[in-house]
């Protein structure tokens, strides 16, 4: 039972456009939503994060819009840059449990010159 | 910042043996994580403790066992490694975050091959 679904597998995008990621969950007792970015080599970093108490996150170029009834969240990507190419998971968690992460499968987004 | 370091980048094992894989945190967290993962398969917890002494089975438990002996180090243990567990196996570690919940942090990994 996969709790997490994450879409796209694969995305390319031309540099200053928009990615954009979608993942879906079941359980509403998750109350933890991240993203985190992953580099060749390296373990993945949080990126940006957000409480289902509020409907949209933004940090610079990254944005998470959060839809409690739909138990939908996307990252959006503004102006994508070369730099942005990397594996993108998604993540969801409750409190209890030591507050353990049950990931999406992961995007890997390529971004061209 | 907090760091999580993972004692070995490669291991290269043969089916059968006894492996060990160590993870250390710096940041007196409480909570600390192993995670396997393979492509288009995300990250799949194995294992995670909650204090010293205290574990519980993540959802692919299955082969592997855990110890933690002091709050800053958490073990994987390998009791008899096969071909079906060569993975990237990745560790991390999470503070209690004050009440609220608080993001993972992750080691660099260890890429495991198991001949």
């Amino acid at each position: 039972q996969q709790q997490v679904k994450q879409s796209p597998q694969s995305l390319i995008v031309q540099k200053g456009g928009i990615s954009i990621i979608n993942c879906a969950y079941e359980n509403t007792a998750f109350d933890y939503f991240p993203w985190y970015q992953q580099f060749p080599g390296k373990g993945p970093a949080l990126l940006i994060a957000i409480r289902p108490d509020v409907s949209e996150k933004k940090e610079g170029r990254f944005t998470i819009s959060f839809n409690k009834s739909a138990k939908q969240f996307s990252l959006h990507i503004m102006d994508s840059q070369p730099g942005d190419s990397a594996t993108y998971f998604c993540a969801a968690s409750t409190f209890t449990n030591a507050g353990k992460s049950t990931f999406g499968d992961g995007t890997t987004l390529t971004v061209k010159p | 910042d907090v760091k999580v370091t993972q004692s070995s980048r490669y291991l290269v094992k043969r089916t059968g043996e006894k492996v060990f894989l160590e993870c250390v945190q710096d940041m007196d967290h409480e909570n600390m994580f192993w995670y396997r993962q393979d492509p288009g398969l995300g990250l799949r917890l194995i294992y995670f403790s909650y204090d010293v002494k205290m574990k519980e089975k993540g959802d692919i438990p299955e082969g592997y066992s855990v110890s933690r002996e002091k709050k800053e180090r958490f073990s994987l243990i390998l009791e008899s490694a096969s071909t079906n567990q060569t993975s990237m196996y990745l560790c991390a570690s999470r503070g209690q975050g004050g009440g609220y919940n608080s993001p993972l942090h992750f080691g660099n990994g260890t890429r495991l091959t198991v001949t």
